[in-house]
């Protein structure tokens, strides 16, 4: 079992630009959640994906949107990119509460991304 | 708005010591609550998941206990060792439905030798 893998690992875009960071959830899981760790906070939550359908959502602008594949797999795309965008953003997979879970989160690796 | 909080915000202690960090949470429509350790260039790992009142639970060094009707869970190293190194993360999940953690910033320990 790979566990949960995240790419690419570090990223370095411009202002205006867009970018997109990929997941692989952990084998079984169903559920992806994506973070944003800026320096010195806790992991943010952004959104969640379940049955490629957008579940929950945090306090993120709409610049921020993401995907979930039929394999589970998930994108996040951020558009309009600031400098205030950069940080680690991490994937967790899990499974759904509906499962009888409770949302134990299994995270990648992270990307790093870096606005300049 | 959700508010978990974590103290202290990072931490010194030498090795063998023992410590503990708390963690706070609203103590309203409470479902579980999670603690994660964060080493350095490595991806948060689930350390425990709680959701009874007065649930105890151990790992080894690490054990945690849970007061959901006061809203706080503490966390202990027995023994600490330089490997304990980390950041500490609780994380709160709420009833009615919601599958989004809210988490606390962390306490950052640091085990001298």
């Amino acid at each position: 079992d790979a566990g949960v893998t995240q790419s690419p690992t570090h990223l370095i875009k411009t202002r205006g630009q867009q970018v997109t960071l990929r997941c692989s959830p952990k084998s079984g899981h169903d559920t992806v959640s994506w973070y944003q760790q800026a320096l010195g906070q806790g992991p943010q939550f952004i959104f969640q994906y379940y049955e490629e359908e957008e579940r929950q959502r945090g306090n993120f602008p709409d610049r921020f949107s993401g995907h979930q594949f039929p394999n589970y797999s998930s994108e996040l795309n951020v558009n309009a990119l600031l400098l205030g965008d950069s940080a680690l953003y991490l994937c967790a997979s899990s499974l759904s509460l509906r499962r009888g879970a409770f949302n134990e989160q299994f995270f990648g690796p992270g990307t790093r991304l870096t606005v300049l | 708005i959700l508010n978990v909080e974590q103290s202290p915000q990072s931490l010194h202690v030498q090795e063998g010591d023992s410590t503990n960090f708390t963690c706070s949470f609203p103590s309203s429509n409470f479902y579980a609550l999670h603690w994660y350790r964060w080493e350095t260039a490595k991806s948060p790992e689930a350390l425990f998941v709680m959701t009874l009142n007065g649930d105890e639970k151990k790992k080894g060094r690490i054990s945690a206990t849970l007061n959901t009707k006061e809203g706080y869970s503490y966390l202990y190293i027995k023994g600490s060792q330089p490997e304990d190194s980390a950041t500490y993360l609780c994380a709160f999940l709420t009833q009615g439905g919601s599958e989004k953690l809210v988490f606390g910033k962390g306490t950052k320990l640091t085990v001298n030798p």
